[in-house]
Formats: C-alpha cells, sequence, structure tokens
C-alpha cells in the first residue's frame, strides 16, 4: 500500500546548494508530476511527465530540473537552492490523462 | 486570468450542520474534470470527489456532494453533518481534456474550514 514515496520529507539548505527530491509510485501509472505549495497560493505545478521518456514544464519550473527515470520515479532537482523555494513540495501521479492525482506525503524544503 | 478561484480563504461550520465551500472555474474546453482534495493539519492530500463536464448527475461520495452549475461554472462542495474530523484545508481543482495542456490539474487557493464543537 506504499502508494506514492518522496524522500527526504524534511531538508534545511544553505542558499547556493543543490539536492534532489526523489519520488517513486507502485501504481503503474503513466503520468507523473511535481507540485509545489506556498500558504495562499494552493499548488502549483513544476513539471510533469506524461509518459515515461517525456518531461514537460509546468507553471513555474525556474529554478529546478526534473529526471523521469523510469516508469515508476521521477525526481526533482535543484542545481543553485534559493530561499524562494522554501516550500512544501508534493509528487503525485495519475493513469495519464484521466482520474485523480494520488500524492506523495510531501516534503519541507527550508533554504536559509 | 485565474482558471480556479476559491473566494473564501476560511469558513466555520458548526459541528453537524452542512456547509458549502465555493470554487468557480474558468476554461473553453467542452470536456475537463473538477475535483475536490482535502488537506488535514498532517499534510496529505485527499481526494474527495470528482465531477465529468459532462454528467449529468451531481456527483455525490458519503457526505460529500459536489454542486455542479456548468453555466455558472461552479462547482460547489457540499459537506453535511459536518464533523470535527472535518476541519482542513480544501482544494478545488480543474483537469482539461481537450486542450494541449497535457492535462495536469490546475487547483485554487484554497479554502480552510474549521468545524466548531
Amino acid at each position: 500500500n506504499a502508494g506514492v514515496t518522496q524522500t527526504p520529507k524534511f531538508q534545511v539548505l544553505k542558499t547556493g546548494q543543490s539536492m534532489t527530491l526523489q519520488c517513486a509510485q507502485d501504481m503503474n501509472h503513466n503520468s507523473m508530476y511535481w507540485y509545489r505549495q506556498d500558504p495562499g497560493m494552493g499548488l502549483r505545478l513544476i513539471y510533469y511527465s506524461a509518459s515515461e521518456g517525456t518531461t514537460d514544464k509546468g507553471e513555474v519550473p525556474n529554478g529546478y530540473n526534473v529526471s523521469r527515470l523510469n516508469k515508476r520515479e521521477f525526481s526533482l532537482r535543484l542545481e543553485s537552492a534559493a530561499p524562494s523555494q522554501t516550500s512544501v513540495y508534493f509528487c503525485a501521479s495519475s493513469e495519464q490523462g484521466t482520474g485523480e492525482l494520488f500524492f506523495g506525503e510531501g516534503s519541507r524544503l527550508t533554504v536559509l | 486570468a485565474q482558471k480556479i478561484t476559491q473566494t473564501q480563504p476560511g469558513m466555520f461550520v458548526q459541528e453537524k450542520e452542512a456547509v458549502t465551500l465555493d470554487c468557480t472555474y474558468d476554461t473553453s474546453d467542452q470536456s475537463y474534470g473538477l475535483f475536490w482534495y482535502k488537506q488535514p493539519s498532517s499534510g496529505e492530500m485527499i481526494f474527495l470527489i470528482y465531477q465529468g463536464s459532462y454528467d449529468e448527475q451531481n456527483a455525490t461520495e458519503g457526505r460529500y456532494s459536489l454542486n455542479f452549475q456548468k453555466a455558472r461554472k461552479s462547482a460547489n462542495l457540499v459537506i453535511s453533518a459536518s464533523q470535527l474530523g472535518d476541519s482542513a484545508m480544501y482544494f478545488c481543482a480543474m483537469r482539461e481534456f481537450s486542450s494541449g495542456s497535457a492535462r495536469q490539474l490546475t487547483f485554487g487557493s484554497g479554502t480552510q474550514l474549521t468545524v466548531l464543537p
């Protein structure tokens, strides 16, 4: 019953440091997504992968890169973290183009 | 322009009463889906209910129902018989099926619901 698993759950970085958020799903879903959640702004899409081997920018992609490693895994990388990237990050997956998103538990990132 | 608008940043309801959370949306697609998610203080996102644009009946899931008014582009969530455990942030979201946007969910800013004992 793992569903969508994200790691790490908490991370503190200094400005300029890099890190990768890992995400894996075991539901055989084609589509995977990375969102960030900031107070008063709901969830905003950073990047998504409609299917294995494809990735596309969402609403707020600047400062991030992604890799769809295989059908199960979709990672989000911050190459040079900035305080504006302090947020809660959610990974999600869904059947391609339909249905609800299944979310991970979220990763709280603080950039000092 | 905002695709999903939730105009109520916070709502209060008495336990056992019904409450309506507002959501309006903006799309030119004919085919789309509307979703509601609940986010308790623990932070996880819980799917509640779904309404397709071509569904003739309003969606219901237990104590949750979706008041879908297509002409007004509104998709309000109704929670009946509120419970203390319903206290949470609620998000309305939309997926447009016929555009070329690869069908990601767009979220509103959320409504914080507090159920009073």
